[in-house]
């Protein structure tokens, strides 16, 4: 067990609907990540926030958002969603942006 | 761009040495990971090395980076059917933290 939860560990939803996963960093992190896992991408880096501040984006389209919160949950939501969405989606947590990366077990997200 | 490359599938034998294959490209990097998926699962951090480094061994793991060939191993002794999983490499991409991966490679244990 890292330390990190993630929920809900799988969603199954329609075309064009909107989610939310939720994570919550280890006790003390303050730095969380989401990546995405597809077949055909593999495992790709999403956006990261530090204390509340997004920090980085990476392969993160502009029907998905992020935040961090004052409590360091972080959600990320998905909109319009498509048939290509499905993928588990982690999130991983660490001390710093200098810290290892400890991920979470992932909530598996089905389109269709 | 940034990419990290790995064989996809390595098969072994009970009580044999495994040894996982990493190539990276940004030579800037200043961490390199390995992590380790389960079936259902997320990834575990196994090991880490720091770039100033050229090996590091954790109890069965040893870790082997050569800097100047951007190659990047991961040898498990006496591996186990328990070490059956998909071995991930990743680079530190940039000062925030992001990681780069490779596609995995399936590691499969045979009695």
């Amino acid at each position: 067990d890292s330390g990190v939860t993630q929920t809900p560990k799988h969603l199954i939803t329609a075309t064009g609907q909107r989610v939310t996963l939720r994570c919550s960093p280890r006790s003390g992190d303050l730095s969380v990540y989401w990546y995405q896992q597809s077949l055909d991408q593999g495992l790709q880096f999403l956006i990261q926030y530090y204390n509340g501040e997004e920090r980085a984006k990476g392969n993160i389209l502009e029907r998905f958002s992020a935040q961090q919160f004052p409590d360091l949950h972080s959600e990320l939501n998905l909109s319009s969603l498509e048939l290509g969405d499905s993928a588990l989606y982690f999130c991983a947590s660490s001390e710093s942006s200098y810290n290892e990366q400890f991920f979470g077990p992932g909530t598996r997200l089905t389109v269709l | 761009g940034e990419d990290v490359e790995q064989s996809l599938f390595l098969s072994v034998r009970e009580g044999d040495s495994s040894v996982i294959n990493c190539t990276y490209t940004d030579s800037s990097s200043t961490y390199l990971y390995w992590y380790k998926q389960e079936p259902g699962a997320g990834l575990q951090l196994l090991t880490y090395i720091f770039s100033n480094m050229d090996m590091k061994q954790d109890q069965r793991l040893t870790v082997l980076l050569n800097k100047k060939d951007k190659h990047l191993s991961l040898r498990i002794a006496d591996t186990q059917t328990g070490d059956s999983a998909i071995y991930f490499c990743a680079e530190r991409a940039d000062s925030w933290g992001k990681l780069q991966f490779g596609a995995g490679t399936q590691v499969v244990v045979t009695p």
